[in-house]
């Protein structure tokens, strides 16, 4: 199983960057590394995906370094909508992919 | 293009009856995921679809748990004899794995299934 540790819970204050660190020791060659956001009551909602370095889109940072055994989740000046779970995940190809129990971020006002 | 939608969006059921959960994906995407989530849990994966075959069944919890996808759209999941313990919010994904992201799953807004 693709298997990914991560922080239960995390709270940050709104303004704040947050930085979500994931582990994937065991990270395979083809294997991209892909962080979803989950709020209440309603289904997953992929935030970002890389498969090395730096990737960044209008959400958030993506980083990766090179021995690609971790990676952390950037979120630029957090505000009370950011509040969710964020999921990462390790996996390549269109397969099973393992959601483990995610960081629950809790932005404080 | 709508997204994935998914029905019943609430089901109660009593103890030992069959239910069916509808899936319909986003047009055009050919891989389709079953998920279940437990309150306060992360995501369980029941079973994947590559086309209207599944290659990975490896997920479903028991014999009582079944699905199927036809003409590379729909999916239903069965689940025959309900237990408690099958009591969860039931998620679907589709992907488009000749689309720009295909590892990108989107996800439909559930069912929530409560067998009572």
């Amino acid at each position: 199983l693709a298997k990914t540790t991560q922080p239960i819970s995390m709270d940050s204050y709104e303004g704040q960057e947050v930085n979500i660190t994931c582990s994937h020791n065991n990270i395979a060659t083809n294997d991209y590394i892909t962080w979803y956001q989950q709020f209440p009551s309603q289904g997953p909602r992929f935030i970002i995906q890389g498969y090395k370095t730096k990737v960044t889109n209008e959400v958030a940072s993506l980083f990766i370094p090179a021995d690609r055994k971790s990676s952390t989740l950037s979120l630029p000046r957090v505000s009370l909508s950011d509040t969710a779970v964020y999921y990462c995940l390790r996996g390549g190809g269109y397969q099973k992919v393992t959601f483990g129990i995610g960081t629950k971020l809790q932005v404080i006002p | 293009g709508a997204g994935v939608s998914q029905s019943p969006s609430n089901k109660v059921t009593e103890k030992g009856k069959d239910v069916e959960l509808r899936c319909d994906p986003i047009s055009g995407h050919t891989a389709l995921y079953w998920y279940r989530q437990r309150l306060g849990q992360g995501l369980e994966f029941l079973i994947y679809f590559q086309g209207n075959s599944a290659p990975d069944k490896s997920g479903l919890p028991s014999d009582r748990f079944s699905a199927e996808r036809t003409g590379e759209s729909v999916s239903t999941l069965t689940i025959q004899r309900t237990q408690q313990e099958d009591s969860a919010v039931y998620l679907c994904a589709s992907s488009d794995p000749a689309g720009t992201n295909p590892y990108e799953q989107y996800f439909g807004p559930g069912t929530r299934l409560t067998v009572t």
